[in-house]
C-alpha cells in the first residue's frame, strides 16, 4: 500500500510568518511522529501521537510549534512566527501500534523548510 | 554525551569489502534498536530492527546487539557502490515511543 505522504515537499517562507506542514500516515498505522532534521545533523524527535491518547510533545523546542492530529489519521504541524533556526527538514513517520520498544516506524519524504 | 554515538565517517570501503557500522548507547533500558539508511536528500529507511542480544541476518546485512557493552553494529557485506549513504542507528528506550537517533555514519564503497 501506499507509505507515508507528506506535503508540501518544500516551502520556503519569511520569518515572522506560520506555516503548516501536513503528514498522513500509512493507513492502519496508529502512532504518528514529528522529527526534524537539521543540515548535516540527526534527527531530532519532536512530537507523538498515539491513537486517541495525549500526545507526547516532550521533543517541540518552543511554544511556537504544535501539532494536531484530527480523526487519528492525518496530522498538521504548525510552526508560528518561523525564525531562521526552523529552517530543517521536517519528517513524519507512522508506526502500527506504537507499542513501546517493539515497533517499527516509516518515514515520510519530508518537508524542506527554509526561513529566509 | 550524547544518548547514541555513532562516528561520523566517512567511512571508505572498496567493493565486495564488508563494511563495520558501529553505535554506543547510554541508556541501559534502551530495549530495541534500529538501523535506518539515508540517502542525500531522501528520508531514512528502515534496514534492520534488533531487540535481543546476539546477531540477526538479513541478505548481506548483519545487526549486532551486546547489551551489556551497550553497543550495536551493522555489517554490510559484499559492499557495493549502491550501499554509499549515511546509515542511522536509531535506539528506542523505555520513557516512549520515539527514537533517538545518532549522527550517523557516511558510508562510501568505492568500485
Amino acid at each position: 500500500g501506499a507509505g507515508v505522504s507528506q506535503s508540501p515537499s518544500n516551502k520556503v517562507t519569511e520569518k515572522g510568518k506560520d506555516v503548516e506542514l501536513r503528514c498522513d500516515p500509512i493507513s492502519g498505522h496508529t502512532a504518528l511522529y514529528w522529527y526534524r532534521q537539521s543540515l548535516g545533523q540527526g534527527l531530532e524527535f519532536l512530537i507523538y501521537f498515539q491513537g486517541n491518547s495525549a500526545p507526547d510533545k516532550s521533543g517541540l523546542p518552543s511554544d511556537r510549534f504544535s501539532a494536531e492530529r484530527t480523526g487519528g489519521s492525518v496530522s498538521t504541524l504548525t510552526i508560528q512566527r518561523t525564525q531562521q533556526e526552523d529552517s530543517a527538514v521536517y519528517l513524519c513517520a507512522s508506526s502500527l501500534a506504537g507499542l513501546a520498544g517493539t515497533d517499527t516506524q516509516y518515514f515520510g519524504p519530508g518537508t524542506r523548510l527554509t526561513v529566509l | 554525551q550524547k544518548e547514541v554515538e555513532q562516528n561520523s565517517g566517512p567511512l571508505s570501503v572498496p567493493e565486495g569489502a564488508i563494511a563495520s557500522l558501529n553505535c554506543t548507547y547510554s541508556d541501559r533500558g534502551s530495549q530495541s534498536f534500529f538501523w535506518y539508511r539515508q540517502y542525500s536528500g531522501k528520508s531514512p529507511e528502515l534496514i534492520m530492527f534488533i531487540y535481543s542480544n546476539g546477531d540477526k541476518e538479513d541478505g548481506r546485512f548483519t545487526a549486532q546487539l551486546n547489551k551489556a557493552s551497550q553497543y550495536v553494529s551493522l555489517l554490510i557485506r559484499d559492499s557495493q557502490p549502491s550501499d554509499s549513504a549515511t546509515y542511522l542507528c536509531a535506539v528506542n528506550n523505555n520513557a516512549g515511543n520515539m527514537l533517538t537517533f545518532g549522527g550517523g555514519t557516511r558510508l562510501m564503497v568505492k568500485p
